[in-house]
């Protein structure tokens, strides 16, 4: 089966940086998404890991460890509008058919002044 | 503005009826794929179709079929309702639906409403 686990709620300070973590556990693995989605609207696409390390994009990074089934994005410099869910990802098998993604519950981040 | 649409954005009707969700793939965009977000469960993947074709299915009811018609636009159809079927439902759309590092573009979604 499908396990992907995230903090169901985070605070933090405008400027501060914050870390949301994400472990799964699929039936294979073969890449991690990162998206974020305000209130009402779509998921918008942040980040992509498939090999172990951190993939950095500007105030966004990710950080991918396999062994462990672990990920998190790490938000620098917060604004008040990554106010959002983040939701994390899992493509879990790799095969005709098998392009789907298994999302987390997400994260609901709110940042205050 | 991910590119990929849907309509209708809101959708209000009765238990027992039958609805149709459109959605137009991104410019270029062979692969369609449908969720369901309900305030319980996340993001749920219910199909994915692939140039016309059925290329993996997840938790779709057998009330609920889609296609993917040959102008690559989908639609998903839901019937006999039931008020638990109130949800968000999104389509989202990439590039040839294979690859590892493929994204997903969603579209808008559609809210519907069962009363």
């Amino acid at each position: 089966g499908q396990n992907i686990d995230q903090p169901t709620e985070m605070t933090a300070t405008e400027g501060a940086i914050v870390q949301i973590n994400c472990t799964y556990q699929t039936s294979g693995f073969n890449g991690l998404f990162w998206y974020q989605q305000h209130a009402g609207e779509a998921p918008t696409f942040l980040s992509y890991n498939v090999l172990d390390g951190l993939e950095e994009k500007g105030r966004f990074s990710s950080f991918l460890s396999r062994s462990k089934g672990y990920s998190y994005l790490l938000l620098k410099e917060l604004q008040m509008k990554d106010s959002a869910s983040y939701l994390c990802a899992v493509r879990p098998t790799f095969g005709a058919g098998s392009y789907q993604l298994t999302f987390g519950k997400g994260t609901k981040l709110s940042v205050i002044p | 503005d991910s590119g990929v649409t849907q309509t209708p954005k809101h959708l209000i009707t009765a238990t027992g009826q039958r609805v149709t969700l459109r959605c137009s793939p991104r410019s270029g965009d062979l692969s369609v794929y449908w969720y369901q977000q309900s305030l319980d469960q996340g993001l749920q993947f219910l199909i994915q179709y692939y140039n016309g074709e059925e290329r993996a299915k997840g938790n779709i009811l057998e009330r609920f079929s889609a296609q993917q018609f040959p102008d690559l636009h989908s639609e998903l159809n839901l019937s006999s309702l039931e008020l638990g079927d109130s949800a968000l439902y999104f389509c989202a759309s990439s590039r040839r639906g294979q690859g590892a590092s493929e994204t997903q573009y969603f579209g808008p979604g559609t809210r519907l409403l069962v009363l």
